[in-house]
């Protein structure tokens, strides 16, 4: 089976703080990505990586930033934390089939619920 | 204080009974499809999933059916059990290399 584990369930964190998020899979998955979930707003995407060194940025990536340094750990990293960043945050992970860059189903992990106060 | 938010749609639905999860899709040239079920507290689940080929697919007392003509995905439950409480959401896959796109999700509660 395929397993994405998230290095915090739940996380408090002080405005201003650096704040890092780790994300670990263990199926040797080409692709992987950063979502954030909040109420009616559903999963958005934050940023998403291909491939190892690299990264392209979501739907949403402003005061985020990541770092993809070996193909197995995906990093959110949040420089200067806000309150609007308190929100329930989710890593998947997904292969590509056939070298087609196509990402089909995506493994999520079991989320980090931050709250920044 | 705590934020409002929008409130997902319910389907309420006894023990035994079948239930049925609806999703209207965006883009009509998406060509893949999920379903996830997501439980309090959890990360979302892969449950299935099916190409725009197909119009109906069958696990294990799932069944996705994907009517492409009206861009409408359905999830039927059969037996549902207490265990099936969660918020289901359908996921849609524009071609040319586009990113997933997720749903707002339904929360289905089974009553004993």
């Amino acid at each position: 089976d395929v397993k994405v584990t998230q290095s915090s369930r739940y996380l408090v964190k002080r405005t201003g703080e650096k704040v890092f998020l780790e994300c670990v899979q263990d199926m040797d998955h080409e692709n992987m990505f950063w979502y954030r979930q909040d109420p009616g707003l559903g999963l958005r995407l934050i940023y998403f990586s291909y491939d190892v060194k690299m990264k392209e940025k979501g739907d949403i990536p402003e005061g985020y930033s990541v770092s993809r340094e070996k193909k197995e750990r995906f990093s959110l990293i949040l420089e200067s934390a806000s309150t609007n960043q308190t929100s329930m945050y989710l890593c998947a992970s997904s292969p590509n089939h056939g070298g087609s860059g196509a990402e089909y189903e995506q493994y999520f992990g079991p989320g980090t619920r931050l709250t920044v106060t | 204080g705590e934020s409002v938010g929008l409130h997902l749609p319910t389907l309420s639905v006894q023990e035994g009974d079948n239930s049925i999860i609806n999703c209207a899709y965006s883009n009509s040239a998406s060509d893949y499809f999920i379903w996830y079920k997501q439980e309090s507290g959890k990360g979302p689940q892969f449950i299935i999933d099916i190409r725009s080929n197909m119009d109906k697919r069958q696990g294990q007392r799932v069944t996705v059916l994907l009517n492409k003509t009206v861009k409408h995905l359905s999830l039927q439950i059969a037996a549902t059990q207490p265990g099936d409480s969660a918020v289901y959401f359908c996921a849609e896959l524009p071609p040319l290399g586009g990113k997933l796109i997720f749903g707002q999700g339904t929360e289905l509660s089974v009553k004993p």
